[in-house]
């Protein structure tokens, strides 16, 4: 069955606010927790993952936080630009050679001017 | 560069059919996959590989078959399409077993 799955089907924001999407995990054995934006029209695209034995982790306007006491992971977005309007989706990696990633749901972020 | 290559774009299959998708890489990655993606179901695993000449299931294998004879290159074939079938797919790729995945601009199947 999924493993990682997603709080919110849909969120929106004004531009400039800050956003938080979250994903709520369940199989604790993942090494890796990773981060996928979809635009319309286009694949995935990374954006940031963060390693099990980390808490947080920051890119560039971006941060992952990992909460293993509760299984939960969620991506902010620092002053949230119209570009930032896309799916968002949370995967899961086990760290051995030969697995795969698995995805969660995704949540749709809303930008508005 | 042209990254990861899908072909068709789009394809409208009759129920019972067969097609191959094809997906291409010129990255010289080691891992590809082949997901699906339908509305509120989020990106599904059917079939991967870790290497030239080996696949492995997913998480909705059933119904694909796939093949991987040349590195570059990860063949998703649906022997009789099914309208459960249709959906949007996408084929992946990764260096190693990294978490970065470089996914193409997806295929489109309807199968009526």
């Amino acid at each position: 069955g999924e493993s990682v799955g997603l709080h919110l089907p849909t969120l929106s924001v004004q531009e400039g606010d800050n956003s938080i999407i979250n994903c709520a995990y369940s199989n604790s054995a993942s090494d890796y927790f990773i981060w996928y934006k979809q635009e319309s029209g286009k694949g995935p695209q990374f954006i940031i993952d963060i390693r099990s034995n980390m808490d947080k982790r920051q890119g560039q306007r971006v941060t992952v936080l990992l909460n293993k006491t509760v299984k939960h992971l969620s991506l902010q977005i620092a002053a949230t630009q119209p570009g930032d309007s896309a799916v968002y989706f949370c995967a899961e990696k086990k760290g051995q050679a030969g697995t795969a990633l698995i995805f969660g749901k995704g949540t749709t972020l809303s930008v508005s001017s | 560069n042209a990254g990861v290559t899908q072909t068709p774009k789009f394809r409208v299959l009759k129920t019972g059919q067969s097609m191959t998708l094809l997906c291409a890489q010129d990255m010289n990655h080691e891992y590809m996959y082949w997901y699906r993606q339908d509305p509120g179901m989020g990106l599904r695993l059917i079939h991967y590989s870790v290497g030239e000449g080996t696949t492995a299931k997913g998480e909705v294998p059933d119904g694909y078959n796939v093949s991987r004879l040349k590195k570059q290159n990860f063949l998703l074939g649906l022997e009789s399409a099914a309208p459960s079938q249709t959906s949007v797919y996408f084929c992946a790729s990764s260096p190693g077993g990294g978490t970065e995945a470089f996914f193409g601009q997806g295929t489109r199947l309807t199968v009526v």
